[in-house]
């Protein structure tokens, strides 16, 4: 049983376009988070969600737009694509601020 | 806020040496300290945790160390075998992680 899915898990796209990637966990937790690390391999946080609510939303792009329907699912939504924002995108999760949970990774590329 | 500083960025060992990766934190209220191994084409994932109110951990070929009055951890890995060729991240957190750069651990046969 996988703790943290991620789908797809990879993606290829055009400039401009929108696109979505989801996430779940049934790990029982309370928190989730989305991560992009780029080329350099850095893990930059971009926002965490507990219980529904959003509770960390790091200086990005207003293009990206996480939903969360329930505690197990946060996903996020990328409006008009551009080059840089090609990347490997995280979920994770856990419970309260307390050890965190990785996902796969999608890696996103943007032609 | 905290700011997590990872060393070396790289690391190459021969295979049953050890290998030693340090970080230091700047936020002296940082109470809990994971290290993730990330291998190719995978997510990060914990292999040792620590938390400030102890001094080390141990399990077995890996080992974590905090100095909680210098503000730095340490992860030691004893006996290294090719599969542990990974990039390796520390984090500090409070409420929120911080990551590390990462280092790239190279082992080889």
């Amino acid at each position: 049983d996988t703790a943290v899915s991620q789908t797809p898990k990879y993606l290829v796209t055009q400039m401009g376009n929108d696109k979505s990637i989801k996430c779940e966990q049934n790990l029982g937790h309370d928190t989730m988070y989305w991560y992009k690390q780029d080329s350099k391999k850095f893990l930059k946080i971009m926002f965490s969600y507990n219980n529904k609510e959003l509770i960390i939303n790091e200086t990005v792009p207003n293009r990206f737009s996480p939903k969360s329907p329930d505690k197990a699912h946060l996903n996020l939504h990328i409006n008009s694509l551009e080059l840089g924002d090609s990347a490997v995108y995280f979920c994770a999760s856990s419970l309260r601020t307390d050890t965190q949970y990785f996902g796969p990774g999608t890696r996103l590329t943007v032609l | 806020g905290e700011n997590v500083e990872q060393h070396p960025s790289t690391l190459s060992v021969q295979e049953g040496d050890s290998a030693v990766i340090k970080c230091t934190y700047s936020d002296s209220a940082s109470n809990y300290f994971p290290w993730y191994k990330q291998e190719l084409g995978k997510g990060p994932q914990l292999i040792i945790d620590i938390r400030s109110n102890v001094g080390e951990k141990k399990d077995q070929r890996i080992a974590v160390t905090l100095n909680k009055t210098a503000k730095h951890f340490s992860l030691h890995i004893t006996e290294t075998q090719p599969e542990d060729s990974a990039v390796y991240f520390c984090a500090a957190s409070l409420n929120k992680f911080y990551f590390g750069s990462g280092t790239k651990l190279n082992v080889k046969p």
